[in-house]
This record gives C-alpha cells, structure tokens and sequence, in this order.
C-alpha cells in the first residue's frame, strides 16, 4: 500500500517562511493536496493538484512536487497559520491516502 | 454554496453497527465528477480516509476496513450513507463527509462537513 510520510511538527518564527514536507514513493507522478486544520475544526483544502491555490486561501500558501517529495510552503507565516497540515493523494491501488499530519508552531 | 452535513448516533455500543447520513446541498451527485467521502480522526490522531461513491455509483473501500463498510447514495434526497459493522472503541472519532469535484480540483476534498463525534462504549 502507498504511504505518505510527514514531519510530526515545524516550528517557524513570525513573518519567516514554513516548509512542510511529504515524503511518498515517486509521489512527483500524482496530485498532491495539503489540507489546513485549526483545532476543532474541519480541515480546509488549502492547496489541491501540488500547486493550485482555492478561492480565498492566501498568495503566501505555495505548493510543489518533484521527485519523491511534496513540499507545502507558507511565506510570511503568521499566528493564524498555527494548524495541523495534511498531505493527501489518490492511488491506483490504495485509493485516498492521508499523510500522518504535521503540527505548525509560529514563534 | 455547498454545504455538506453529517447526522447520526452520537454514542454506540461495542458490536453494534453504526449508520451515519451524510446530507448535502449546492451540488448533485449525478454530476459526472461529483464524489463523496466519509473521512474520520480519532481525538488527537490523523485523518484516515474510509470509503468514496461517485457519480456514477462506483465505490471505493479502504484496504483495511472495507469488510465493514458499505456506502450508498440516494440521489434524489441529496444524502450519501455509511454502514460500519462490528464497532469497536477503536472506531471512536470524529466522522466528516467531504466532496469531492474532479471536473475543477481533481481528487481533492474541496468542503468538508463540520463532522459528528462518535463514542463506542458500552
């Protein structure tokens, strides 16, 4: 079965710039999405197909993926982006597969 | 706006099966593309996604779970049910439902219900 690795937690200062990984076996041939989740809440799609912003979601939320891994970016971090981010693919044989979730703390 | 809405028991017991409805408006799931999700998170874990139904009346399972549930639709009534056997305290979680649009944003869960707590306990 395909498996998506993450960082258990990234810390980041105030208004410097955050890299969450993904790590998958060739994970550079499918779709990566990231997903935000603030305490409490449902997750919100935050980037989908590795670099695609939805309406409403900040410049400063930036995706790529090459390789065998997928990197969220979030430029000018800020409080509010304290949250746990998820990376998700779609799999031939394993159908949706979820990251284990990366925990963010802005300093 | 699409909104999603789940509904169901809030506590079952250990071997009971667990029934949740999954009501939703501001889209059709006869829409080529369209699919819904149920996706749950355990408190203070990661999400893991159970089981999709698309448009077109396929359906996917999780490779560990897929003995234990079944999904289904009824279109007309806009709702997407779940059924999962044999429930455990394990299977205490948060359950979401999500959309899915693949026409715009491919395999992507573009909203997501608030989600309902379920508690497994005798």
């Amino acid at each position: 079965s395909y498996e998506l690795t993450q960082p258990l937690s990234v810390s980041v200062a105030l208004g410097q710039t955050a890299r969450i990984t993904c790590g998958g076996n060739n994970i550079g041939s499918k779709s990566v999405h990231w997903y935000q989740q603030k305490p409490g809440q449902a997750p919100v799609l935050v980037i989908y197909r590795d670099a695609n912003r939805p309406s409403g979601i900040p410049e400063r939320f930036s995706g790529s993926n090459s390789g065998n891994t997928a990197t969220l970016t979030i430029s000018r971090a800020q409080a509010g982006d304290e949250a746990d981010y998820y990376c998700q693919v779609w799999d031939s044989s394993t159908a949706v597969v979820f990251g284990g979730g990366t925990k963010l703390t802005v300093l | 706006q699409v909104t999603l809405r789940e509904s169901g028991p809030a506590l079952v017991k250990p071997t009971q099966t667990l029934t949740l409805t999954c009501t939703f408006s501001g889209f059709s799931l006869s829409t080529s593309g369209m699919c819904v999700s149920w996706i749950r998170q355990p408190p203070g874990k990661a999400l893991e996604w159970l089981t999709l139904i698309d448009w077109d009346d396929d359906k996917y399972y999780s490779t560990s779970l897929k003995t234990r549930l079944t999904i289904s639709k009824d279109t007309s009534k806009n709702q997407v049910v779940l059924t999962m056997t044999n429930m455990d305290p394990v299977d205490t979680a948060t359950y979401h439902c999500a959309r899915t649009d693949r026409g715009t944003k491919g395999d992507a869960f573009d909203i997501w219900g608030q989600g309902t707590m379920v508690t497994v306990s005798s």
